[in-house]
């Protein structure tokens, strides 16, 4: 199947930092990518969807200028958390939506942050 | 209730023994994952499924539409396959609903 990669997988940073989490389609075009958290213990919820060359459409609850969300390219999403603080300390998870075809959905394997 | 639900929400079994976990949704889907995740966070996409049934090696998943049910069966199961199982279902705009997922836990 298709792979879809993050980058960094863990990242710890000092509060007020910004931090830029990578989700890469590694063989596919993906017009749509879609951005979810994961809270301990928690199910994922999903934070925001990026399509190429447009602005994120961001749920409910989800500060746009505290998550920034960055679609390039056809295979490049990043996720920018902004002044980040302990309570952003959270798993990160993307997944891309190829292109044509069977338009299927896949994940990536998330990044672990940690904000100390 | 929720949109998606999962049985059970814990298992504990033997290696060796065969595994099923259950996932029931009460919306119109296009597609249903089910997700690997295991202790460290990781999330590994097991299968993708509109219709019928997938095999990959000790895995296995199935779906019934009209029943609005799925079920990941695991075969000789092994303790590396203690993880979360999470079942998501994908509606027409690819908006994913999640479950609330399975903790497996197989015992050696």
């Amino acid at each position: 199947g298709a792979v879809v990669s993050q980058h960094p997988s863990w990242v710890i940073c000092k509060s007020g930092t910004s931090v830029k989490i990578e989700c890469r389609s590694l063989d596919f075009q993906a017009t749509t990518m879609f951005w979810y958290r994961q809270f301990p213990k928690q199910s994922l919820m999903l934070m925001a969807t990026s399509n190429e060359g447009s602005k994120a459409t961001y749920e409910q609850g989800v500060e746009k200028d505290k998550f920034l969300i960055n679609h390039a390219s056809l295979t490049l999403s990043t996720l920018t958390v902004t002044s980040a603080h302990p309570e952003d300390s959270s798993f990160y998870i993307c997944s891309a939506r190829s292109v044509g075809g069977a338009n299927e959905q896949f994940f990536g394997p998330g990044t672990r942050l940690t904000v100390l | 209730k929720n949109e998606v639900e999962q049985s059970p929400q814990n298992l504990t079994a033997q290696e060796g023994e065969f595994i099923t976990i259950n996932c029931s949704y009460s919306v119109g889907i296009s597609a249903l994952h089910w997700l690997q995740q295991h202790p460290g966070g990781g999330i590994v996409s097991l299968f993708m499924l509109s219709s019928g049934k997938k095999k990959h090696g000790r895995l296995i998943a199935t779906i019934n539409i009209q029943e609005k049910h799925s079920s990941l069966h695991i075969t000789a199961s092994h303790p590396r396959d203690s993880a979360v199982y999470i079942c998501a279902v994908r509606g027409s705009n690819y908006q994913l609903i999640w479950g609330a997922g399975t903790k497996l836990i197989i015992k050696p």
